[in-house]
């Protein structure tokens, strides 16, 4: 299996700050690597896909960047509804799996 | 706009099997790949298996030899069974749409049902 490890696994900051969350990949999975929000209580929401392309409708202050191992999320200036659990996950390979997390407080 | 809903029981006993259904409203279940993914209270997301409409499917490796996965298209519908339950299937189970793209089940989730809370207990 792949593992997905996130860092760090949370993080508090202020609105306006810029915030970046990492994600690393255990072996190469070139760009298949998505990025979801999750709320309290909500089912995850998707971001960004193909490790930088941004979901239509989503913020254009979220940003991904990355390839091969390494993978970054981006907030350019945090607002308060950007509270939340974010998650990167895997597309490259069976299992697709999942990183811990990374919950960001405001 | 496509919406799922899953629904079932939401107390399962040691060693029985849980069964859930996602209903697809808004939306035809065929052309899509369609997931089962779960996450314990407090922790992260785990991958249970995928199926096709035409009744393809793959799943975990760590849960495979308890899990299926079917889908009934004329009821818009996909189900799973989860056999010989413990308290470490406790979760909340989503199902979930694979988006459109050449690599099937393996897209990102882009529709997600709200979820239900299975707990397995005595």
């Amino acid at each position: 299996d792949i593992q997905m490890t996130q860092s760090p696994s949370s993080l508090s900051a202020s609105v306006g700050d810029r915030v970046t969350i990492t994600c690393r990949a255990s072996q190469i999975i070139s760009n298949y690597l998505t990025w979801y929000q999750q709320t309290p209580g909500k089912a995850p929401q998707l971001l960004i896909y193909a490790a930088s392309t941004l979901r239509s409708g989503v913020p254009s202050r979220f940003s991904g960047s990355g390839s091969g191992t390494d993978f970054t999320l981006t907030i350019s200036s945090l607002q308060p509804e950007d509270s939340a659990t974010y998650f990167c996950q895997q597309s490259y390979s069976i299992p697709l799996t999942f990183g811990g997390g990374t919950k960001v407080e405001i | 706009q496509v919406q799922l809903q899953e629904s079932g029981p939401g107390l399962v006993k040691p060693s029985e099997t849980l069964s859930l259904t996602c209903t697809v409203s808004g939306g035809s279940i065929s052309t899509y790949y369609w997931s089962w993914i779960r996450q314990p209270p407090g922790k992260g997301l785990e991958w249970i298996g995928y199926i096709y409409y035409s009744a393809n499917s793959n799943y975990n490796p760590s849960l495979k030899s308890r899990v299926t996965i079917s889908v009934d298209t004329s009821k818009n519908q996909f189900s799973l069974k989860l056999s010989s339950v413990t308290a470490a299937d406790t979760a909340v189970y989503y199902c979930a749409r694979a988006s459109a793209g050449s690599r099937g089940g393996y897209n990102p989730f882009d529709h997600w049902g709200q979820g239900t809370l299975v707990t397995v207990s005595s």
